[in-house]
């Protein structure tokens, strides 16, 4: 298994604003990805974060909205930009991990994100 | 469109019962997962069942797979007031690589 952390655990924003969320992993992964879920909904997969490269969005999301980056193999952050009330979520990262056999996603512990 | 579909979506049982929750899924699949969520909270995951597997175990928990049908059950059996939570499968597509597509979720209540 990983561990996983995100920072931050929470935060209230304001309208117009936006939001960085890191999430760091202790070991060597091959994928990262980013969830949002919605108050009292299933999860949503946003992106996958490629390591280098641009991340692969999911329909319905955009880079100028959700820009992602990966430096490397333990570290991704997921920005929400210019935000509404309407992207009050929680926000996931999950990781598959290096070198493992099985396809088993480990997930951090998530960021609430509310927008007034 | 919602790749796996859950029921019931609410569950109330009282601790000792064992609880069953289904989750059907649309396409053809690499894996099927289940995970539980704390009020909230991030991800647990609780076990990994195969396309070509029928039945796993761990501890209290029972998955089995019915590919035919297209469908999965999760059994937690002796369920205690600690099990409270959100319960979701998430299904793994052939075509997807590693992307998950997750169902809406069973909130399982058990009473003490």
């Amino acid at each position: 298994s990983a561990v996983i952390s995100q920072k931050p655990s929470r935060d209230i924003c304001q309208r117009g604003t936006s939001l960085t969320i890191q999430c760091q992993v202790d070991s060597q992964v091959t994928m990262m990805f980013w969830y949002r879920q919605q108050p009292g909904q299933s999860l949503t997969l946003i992106a996958t974060a490629n390591q280098g490269s641009e991340a692969t969005y999911e329909s319905g999301f955009v880079i100028d909205k959700f820009p992602i980056s990966r430096p490397n193999l333990t570290f991704s952050t997921l920005t929400v930009s210019n935000m509404s009330p309407e992207d009050s979520s929680i926000y996931l990262c999950s990781v598959r991990l290096r070198g493992g056999t099985t396809d088993t996603q480990y997930f951090g512990p998530g960021t609430r994100l509310t927008v007034l | 469109s919602q790749q796996g579909e859950e029921d019931p979506q609410a569950l109330s049982i009282q601790e000792g019962e064992n609880a069953t929750m289904n989750c059907s899924y649309k396409t053809s699949i690499n894996n099927l997962q289940w995970y539980r969520q704390n009020s909230g909270r991030g991800l647990v995951h609780l076990i990994l069942i195969r396309s070509n597997e029928r039945e796993k175990h761990s501890g209290r928990l029972r998955v089995t797979l019915d590919t035919s049908k297209k469908s999965s059950s999760l059994l937690i059996t002796a369920s205690r007031a600690a099990d409270t939570a959100s319960y979701f499968c998430a299904t793994g597509l052939e075509t997807s690589g590693s992307r998950l597509t997750f169902g809406e979720g069973t909130q399982l209540t058990v009473n003490p």
